[in-house]
């Protein structure tokens, strides 16, 4: 079975100092990994993808998450946070299943960024 | 200028009337989807497909009904049936994978959302 865990619900964070948003998965196939980001009243716009290339992998706007199958873990993280980051952010995991792709979201996290 | 756009931004019906919101893409992609996103919840899989004249249920069908007449549109009608439809509706679309398949990543328009009064 495929499952995607946000472990927090809302992060604060002051202008400058780094982001981490957590993500936890669980699944029974090489799956692919992705965070989205989305502003109020908005679509949801790609941040960055992990295929099983590199483990750390860089997207837009200077956030970069970390695959780590040990710990079926995919954090996203930013060294300095930015008003423009506030926003809720998705953690979401595709699985190649009986010729589909199925995508698992998970429920989000909403980024405060305090000035 | 291509993408994925959704129509109308805002949508108010009375409760009982079938509605119907606007997805259309000018990217050729083949693979099309309907969520729906509700406060606090991630999003949930209405239907989606993959070529034209063809479409499946997703985890919350019920009470909603698509057409796929056309590659660029994909038309979500929220029917009276649909018990709770006030939410932010998303519309997404994939472009074909270098070996054939619907590719693993989604492109999301700026979505819909219903009220129902």
């Amino acid at each position: 079975a495929q499952s995607v865990t946000q472990l927090d619900s809302h992060v604060s964070v002051s202008e400058g100092t780094p982001v981490l948003l957590r993500c936890n998965y669980s699944s029974s196939y090489s799956p692919s990994l992705f965070w989205y980001v989305q502003h109020p009243n908005k679509g949801l716009q790609l941040l960055l993808k992990y295929t099983s290339a590199a483990t750390l992998v860089k997207g837009i706007n200077g956030f970069e998450a970390e695959f780590k199958k040990s710990e079926t873990s995919f954090h996203l993280t930013k060294p300095s946070a930015h008003m423009s980051d506030a926003a809720e952010y998705f953690c979401v995991v595709s699985v190649w299943t009986l010729g589909v792709n199925q995508f698992y979201f998970g429920t989000g996290t909403s980024l405060t960024v305090i000035p | 200028d291509g993408g994925i756009t959704q129509s109308p931004k805002y949508l108010f019906r009375k409760e009982g009337q079938n509605v119907t919101l606007s997805c259309e893409q000018n990217l050729n992609h083949d693979a099309m989807y309907w969520y729906r996103q509700d406060p606090g919840q991630g999003l949930r899989l209405i239907y989606y497909s993959q070529i034209v004249n063809d479409f499946q249920k997703g985890d919350i069908a019920e009470g909603y009904s698509v057409s796929r007449e056309k590659k660029e549109s994909f038309p979500l009608t929220v029917t009276s049936a649909q018990k709770n439809p006030t939410a932010f509706y998303l519309c997404a679309s994939s472009p074909m994978g270098h070996r054939g398949e619907v590719s693993d990543t989604q492109y999301f328009g700026p979505g819909t959302r219903l009220t129902v009064l």
